[in-house]
C-alpha cells in the first residue's frame, strides 16, 4: 500500500459522536487525498491537501472537516457521524513530480454509524 | 458532466478462461486513463495508465487498450487465475487547465470472480 497506513482500520461509532480518522504516509508527497466508497457508487472525493495547511473541498465535503499540520499526515473528521456516512473511506497521496498524476491509495477504513 | 460506464458490472469466470472488461467515458478534455485493482477489504491498487497517445499496455496477463476517438477502453485478463478475483475500476483523468483536485472520475467498477 505504497507507504500509506490508515487508522482505526474498523470503527463502529453511534450518531451524533465525533470521529477522526488518520492517514499517515511515509513517501513525503505534496498531495493526500480523502475518498469514500460506497456500494453503487464509484469513489468520491471528499476533501484533498496540496501542501501542509492546504486544503480544499471535493464534491462530497459536506459534514466533513480535514487538518494536515505535518506533511505526513492528513485527519478526516467527522463533526457529528450520521448514518449516511456509513462507508470505507480511503486515503491517496500522489507525488507532485509525476507526470501521470497517479495515485497511491492506503487499505482503508471501514466506519459503521449506528 | 463526466462520466465512466463499465460493463459488465459482475462476471464469474472458470480459473484459466480469458475475459474483457469494457469502460466507456464522457471525460473531457481526456488526459489519461487508469485500470485500478481492488482486491476484498484493500485499497485499489494501479495496473496501467495510458495517455491519449497509446492503444495498448500490458502488464503480465493484463492489456489494457484504449480508442480515444471512440472514448472506450477495455481490460483483457489472459489465463483467468483465483488471484484474479477482485474489483476493476476504470479511472479516467480530465486534463487541467488551473490549480484543484486532479479530475479524477471514477467508475463503479467490474466485480469478477474466478472459479476453480
Amino acid at each position: 500500500d505504497a507507504g500509506i497506513t490508515q487508522s482505526p482500520r474498523h470503527k463502529v461509532t453511534e450518531t451524533g459522536t465525533p470521529v477522526t480518522l488518520r492517514c499517515h504516509q511515509t513517501e513525503n508527497h505534496r498531495y493526500m487525498y480523502w475518498y469514500r466508497q460506497d456500494p453503487g457508487h464509484g469513489l468520491r472525493l471528499i476533501h484533498y491537501s496540496y501542501g501542509v495547511k492546504d486544503t480544499d473541498k471535493g464534491e462530497v465535503s459536506d459534514g466533513y472537516s480535514v487538518s494536515r499540520s505535518k506533511t505526513e499526515d492528513f485527519l478526516l473528521t467527522l463533526e457529528s457521524a450520521t448514518s449516511s456516512q456509513t462507508s470505507v473511506y480511503f486515503c491517496a497521496i500522489r507525488d507532485a513530480s509525476d507526470n501521470y498524476n497517479e495515485q497511491f491509495f492506503g487499505p482503508g477504513t471501514r466506519l459503521t454509524v449506528l | 458532466k463526466n462520466q465512466v460506464e463499465q460493463s459488465p458490472q459482475s462476471l464469474i469466470i472458470l480459473e484459466g478462461k480469458n475475459c474483457t472488461l469494457q469502460c466507456n467515458y464522457t471525460v473531457s478534455p481526456f488526459s489519461n486513463l487508469r485500470w485500478y485493482k481492488q482486491d476484498t477489504g484493500r485499497g485499489p491498487v494501479s495496473l496501467t495508465i495510458m495517455t491519449f497517445s497509446e492503444n495498448t499496455k500490458s502488464n503480465g496477463r493484463y492489456t489494457a487498450t484504449l480508442d480515444a476517438d471512440t472514448k472506450q477502453s477495455s481490460l483483457h485478463i489472459t489465463a483467468s487465475q483465483l488471484s484474479d478475483s477482485a474489483s476493476y475500476i476504470c479511472v479516467v483523468r480530465a486534463r487541467l487547465t488551473g490549480g484543484g483536485a486532479d479530475g479524477l472520475t471514477f467508475g463503479k467498477g467490474t466485480h469478477l470472480i474466478i472459479q476453480p
